[in-house]
């Protein structure tokens, strides 16, 4: 059981450059999210969903798409880097029982120059 | 919106000392989560609070429900350099599975 996998932990992209963040949990979780953390600021929800075909958008959607088209998986897409996406991204999952908490992956850090 | 404030935002305490860190709802909570994160690590679930005037323990930490459901408090006895990290509180936004996270409290311990 691996809880919340994320991948890369690390990646330097050039501003302007796309990437996917990878997202998979295998606790068979309905609830999934994309949160960033800055230094100082806790963290701010990007995007979630509740379930395989259902995304909606949180706090700080803008730059960012996501999709979720398996219980398991939920990558985020950036489009078109900007230096204001250089975060640490967190991915979690819950179950609708909410006595369980969120379970997070272990992050990517990322840096647009 | 909802909004989640905690103080302080860094407390540095000797080994020993006890550690208290608040937290602030703008509107009533259905229920609280808190969440530790070791340095350089990821938020890892302590507990949930539902009720009101709830009081819930694991070992040195005790935490604490208020009475309108608005607040809540992390209180740690005799810290310990184990203990370091970051505490965040948080709170669901508009809806039960959605969080909103406070900026977190910032723990050092001194050996």
């Amino acid at each position: 059981n691996a809880g919340v996998t994320q991948t890369p932990k690390f990646r330097i992209l050039k501003i302007g450059q796309s990437m996917t963040l990878q997202c998979a949990q295998d606790m068979n979780h309905n609830y999934m999210y994309w949160y960033r953390q800055d230094p100082g600021m806790g963290l701010k929800l990007i995007y979630y969903s509740v379930g395989a075909g259902i995304t909606d958008k949180g706090e700080v959607p803008n730059g960012y798409n996501v999709s979720r088209s398996t219980t398991e998986d939920f990558p985020l897409r950036l489009e078109l880097a900007a230096p204001s996406q250089t975060s640490v991204y967190f991915c979690a999952s819950s179950y609708p029982d909410r006595n369980y908490g969120y379970t997070f992956g272990s992050g990517t850090r990322l840096t647009v120059v | 919106g909802q909004q989640v404030m905690q103080i302080p935002q860094y407390q540095h305490v000797q080994e020993g000392e006890d550690f208290t860190t608040y937290c602030n709802s703008s509107t009533t909570l259905s229920n609280i989560q808190w969440y530790k994160q070791r340095p350089g690590g990821h938020p890892v679930f302590l507990i949930q609070l539902v009720k009101s005037g709830e009081v819930k323990k694991q070992k040195r930490l005790t935490f604490q429900f208020g009475e309108a459901k608005k607040n809540s408090s992390l209180h740690i006895t005799a810290t310990q350099t184990t203990d370091v990290g970051t505490y965040f509180c948080a709170g669901p936004g508009g809806s039960n599975y959605k969080l909103t996270f406070g900026k977190g409290t910032l723990l050092t311990v001194n050996p």
